[in-house]
């Protein structure tokens, strides 16, 4: 089983859409918890941690369920600009900086 | 201006050639890391450095040897190059030497390397 898993998509949807995207993590030990987003071709960049208690940041939601080890990441009002692959990340283990990476899940927004 | 500046940006070499990356960040961070992320997308680290000293590496082969000069330099040097070591490799970098909420990756805009 790998430590983060995600499913690859593609998902695609309309423009205005909302989409929801989850992972889950295998180690219960895990501290942190991020969103990376990559566009093609291009480096991952954050896009947002996510706390227990849930955040948001504008267009996007992201929650974390400690119970059940899965996060999840909510793209309200999908622009064209939104496709890109998102990245679900934990840190491993707490304070080894060892960050592991699921293999992402592509989104793409149609008008 | 950039932050995290790897080079070269493409890498086309023939099997069992030596080659090397380098990686220069300006953030003034602490840590800094390899990672590669092969055909099917998946990221994964490969070394880490904090202030010049080797803090994580992984189960990688010992044909890849990083060198870490100063905190903020680490390069990377693949001897004896396989197929199997196309991918794309990102250098990152980090202020602490836990990546944590307070300190994210930033992310060099990767090197591509194409064994033949």
């Amino acid at each position: 089983r790998k430590e983060v898993e995600q499913d690859p998509g593609p998902f695609n949807v309309p423009e205005g859409a909302t989409v929801a995207f989850n992972c889950t993590y295998s180690n219960s030990a895990s501290q942190s918890f991020f969103w990376y987003r990559q566009d093609c071709r291009k480096e991952p960049k954050l896009l947002m941690s996510v706390y227990s208690s849930g955040n948001e940041d504008g267009r996007f939601t992201a929650q974390l369920n400690r119970a059940s080890q899965y996060i999840s990441l909510l793209i309200r009002d999908s622009k064209l600009s939104d496709s890109a692959t998102y990245l679900c990340v934990v840190n491993r283990v707490s304070n080894t900086g060892k960050l592991i990476f699921g293999q992402g899940t592509t989104l793409q927004v149609k008008p | 201006d950039t932050a995290v500046s790897q080079t070269p940006k493409y890498l086309v070499t023939q099997m069992g050639n030596d080659k090397s990356i380098k990686c220069e960040q300006n953030l003034g961070h602490d840590t800094m890391y390899w990672y590669k992320q092969d055909s099917k997308k998946f990221l994964k680290i490969m070394f880490s450095y904090n202030n010049k000293e080797l803090i994580i590496n992984e189960t990688v082969p010992n044909r890849f040897s990083p060198k870490s000069p100063d905190k903020a330099h680490l390069n990377l040097h693949i001897n004896s190059l396989e197929l199997g070591d196309s991918a794309v490799y990102f250098c990152a970098s980090s202020h602490g030497a836990v990546s944590s909420y307070n300190s994210p990756l930033h992310f060099g805009n990767g090197t591509r390397l194409t064994v033949t």
